[in-house]
């Protein structure tokens, strides 16, 4: 099974719309992240927001916000008043722990921005 | 604070070549990963050190790549021989124990083999 799964390969918004890029993940750890990462065509990844599996608060950061539904398991990222700048390949990863020590991140496949006039 | 350096930037090789790339991760991160990106595809971990440790290699081909960390900060990964499967781009990463800060990458390393 899939450890994270992107089940948008592309998106488009009109800018200065919300819009909501789903992920939804698979582990049996109670304790794990949630990470989001935002990669433009320049190839770098960039980190954008956090979430604990025992933060009780959605995490924010700006205008990004991760609606993270845990029985669900599902951690959804939220990008309010899109911007063209927002335009660019969204990762989803989780972070678990290794069994001798340490933790692992693994990525989904990705979902494509593309925010228009 | 300086992010972590990655070089070189691009690689053109022919295929049974050799390639070596570089990675200097964000001092004090004791953490370093090495992933690979094919296009199209999100990055897949090829090594983990944790220092100058191996903490998982699992899905290195260790017929052709290898990476070492030398005293624990500079890492190179290697290929050799190169093959077209290889074409992709190499990310570096580094992390402190706190994970929630999240992992740092450096710009990567395209490679294409021809």
């Amino acid at each position: 099974a899939q450890k994270i799964t992107q089940t948008q390969p592309g998106m488009f918004v009109q800018e200065k719309e919300a819009v909501t890029l789903d992920c939804t993940y698979d582990t049996s750890d109670q304790s794990y992240g949630l990470f989001w990462y935002k990669q433009p065509s320049s190839g770098e990844m960039i980190f954008l927001i956090y979430q604990g599996s025992y933060d009780e608060q959605n995490a924010t950061e700006g205008r990004y916000s991760l609606n993270f539904q845990k029985a669900r398991k599902s951690a959804n990222l939220v990008i309010s008043a899109s911007q063209l700048g927002d335009s660019a390949m969204y990762f989803c990863a989780m972070r678990e722990p290794r069994p001798g020590g340490g933790n692992k991140l693994t990525f989904g496949t990705g979902t494509q921005l593309k925010v228009e006039l | 604070e300086a992010g972590v350096a990655q070089s070189p930037r691009y690689k053109i090789i022919e295929k049974r070549q050799s390639v070596a790339f570089w990675c200097n991760p964000i001092s004090g991160h004791a953490t370093l990963y090495w992933y690979q990106q094919i296009l199209g595809q999100g990055p897949k971990l090829l090594i983990q050190f944790q220092n100058n440790g191996v903490v998982d290699d699992s899905q290195l081909p260790k017929d052709r790549f290898s990476a070492e960390r030398l005293k624990g900060v500079d890492s190179t990964l290697k290929i050799q021989p190169a093959k077209l499967e290889d074409s992709a781009v190499y990310l570096c990463a580094s992390s402190l124990e706190d994970w929630s800060y999240g992992y740092t990458f450096g710009s990567g390393t395209r490679l294409t083999v021809v």
